[in-house]
């Protein structure tokens, strides 16, 4: 079975903190995503990975970046986490051509 | 401009029940169209992928149609379960040049299932 596994379920972090959120698939896939969840606005594409060091903007990237060193990890970061970054946080990885995607079990993220 | 919408947005039922949860597309250029389950608080379970070219998919009590024509999808979940209530969400996948990276999401339909 696939597995795509978050660093944390649940984080707390300070207004300004620099935030990593860290993703990691076992299955050698070329594609890695990251979606924030909000209530009434569904799942949003943040940044997504084609290949190692390749990266692409989503529909949301403002406030975040992307690191793809290794082909299974996939970190996000919050370069000064802000109150409205509170969300819950989903990596997604899936096969190059038009295959499944597979999520992670969340992260659940809170700026205080 | 791709949008999926699903309908209805909740929906309770008596244990045992057949139902059926809507998807719809409103462009027929698409990959695939997937399934997904969640739990509060989870991530996203995958359920059923449907390709473009497939008219549906079953796993288990579950039964995925696809029409890409109309741009509909239904989820057919026989003899429900209180086990099946969850979060259900729908993505498609487009084929269009330029867009066909990502998916895009319905909001879900959440389905609660009484003992």
């Amino acid at each position: 079975d696939v597995k795509v596994t978050q660093s944390s379920r649940y984080l707390v972090k300070r207004t300004g903190e620099k935030v990593f959120l860290e993703c990691v698939q076992d299955m050698d896939h070329e594609n890695m995503f990251w979606y924030r969840q909000d209530p009434g606005l569904g799942l949003r594409l943040i940044y997504f990975s084609y290949d190692v060091k390749m990266k692409e903007k989503g529909d949301i990237p403002e406030g975040y970046s992307v690191s793809r060193e290794k082909k299974e990890r996939f970190s996000l970061i919050l370069e000064s986490a802000s109150t409205n970054q509170t969300s819950m946080y989903l990596c997604a990885s899936r096969q190059q051509g038009i295959t499944e995607a597979f999520f992670g079990q969340g992260t659940r993220l809170t700026v205080v | 401009k791709q949008e999926v919408t699903q309908i209805p947005a909740a929906l309770s039922v008596p244990e045992g029940e057949n139902l059926v949860l809507n998807c719809s597309f409103t462009d027929s250029a698409i990959y695939n169209l997937q399934w997904f389950r969640q739990d509060p608080g989870k991530g996203l379970t995958s359920l059923l992928l449907i390709q473009s070219s497939q008219r549906e998919q079953t796993s288990g009590r579950l039964n995925a149609s696809l029409d890409k024509s109309s741009g509909r999808s239904t989820l057919y979940i026989a003899a429900s379960q209180p086990g099946d209530s969850a979060t259900y969400l729908c993505a498609v996948r487009p084929s269009n040049a330029g867009n066909n990276r990502k998916l895009i999401w319905g909001l879900g339909t959440s389905l609660a299932v009484n003992p």
